[in-house]
């Protein structure tokens, strides 16, 4: 079965450190896609990123970054230079061929990780 | 623009009290979902769609029902709402299989419908 642990609850930094949020998952297909969500207080879910299997680069998009190693099932994300707005629930999700095929791209989350940046 | 529409945002309603939470999508999309959100769980699937006429049970589908009739439109039925119902409920849409769906397309989500049933 999917699995996708995202092992830090809540995390606490002061603006301008860098943070960075980790990302487990679990899947026997090879075909699959690791995205990242931010969740602000307002509520709505805004997509980060989207990463398939076979593209292993590390990406980089302004302050955020992403670290993608098939060897370890991470999918880590990296905030340089924290700021205030940055505050947010982040969820790591996984889907592959078996639930894009079957159920609809259903999406397996992370249970979330809670940043708090404090100025 | 490209969106998925949840109506309503908020609602605090009663226990027993049927409701409908409606959802559109002008993307042409085949897959739709439904999924609720709860403190420590992230999000889970309550049922999905992936075509007209064409709906599933999810990881949690017990006192909810959707239909399907027609593309665009996805509404979520709570027959009988109980308290342990209230939660923040997401809509979502993806273009389905095939070449569209690794194009690269995140699935897009409604902005949320928080419900409180007392």
């Amino acid at each position: 079965a999917q699995k996708v642990t995202q092992a830090q609850t809540e995390i606490s930094v002061v603006e301008k450190e860098d943070v960075t949020l980790d990302c487990v998952y679990e899947t026997r297909d090879t075909t699959y896609y690791l995205f990242w969500y931010k969740q602000p207080p307002s509520g709505e879910l805004v997509f980060l990123i989207r990463r398939n299997s076979f593209d292993e680069q590390n990406e980089i998009s302004g302050r955020y970054s992403w670290n993608f190693q098939k060897s370890t099932s991470s999918f880590n994300f990296t905030i340089t230079a924290s700021q205030v707005v940055d505050s947010a629930v982040y969820f790591c999700a996984l889907s592959d061929r078996h639930l894009i095929y079957n159920q609809g791209g259903k999406l397996i989350f992370g249970q979330g990780t809670e940043l708090s940046v404090k100025p | 623009e490209a969106q998925v529409t949840q109506n309503p945002r908020y609602l605090i309603t009663v226990t027993g009290k049927k409701l409908t939470v409606t959802c559109s999508q002008n993307m042409n999309h085949e897959y739709m979902s439904w999924y609720r959100q709860d403190p420590g769980l992230g999000l889970r699937q309550i049922y999905y769609s992936m075509n007209v006429e064409v709906t599933d049970k999810g990881d949690v589908p017990e006192g909810y029902k959707v239909s399907r009739k027609e593309k665009r439109n996805f509404p979520l039925i709570l027959e009988s709402p109980s308290p342990n119902q209230t939660s923040l409920y997401f809509c979502a849409s993806s273009p389905g299989q095939g070449d569209t769906y690794v194009s690269n397309q995140p699935q897009h989500f409604g902005d949320g419908t928080r419900l409180s049933i007392l």
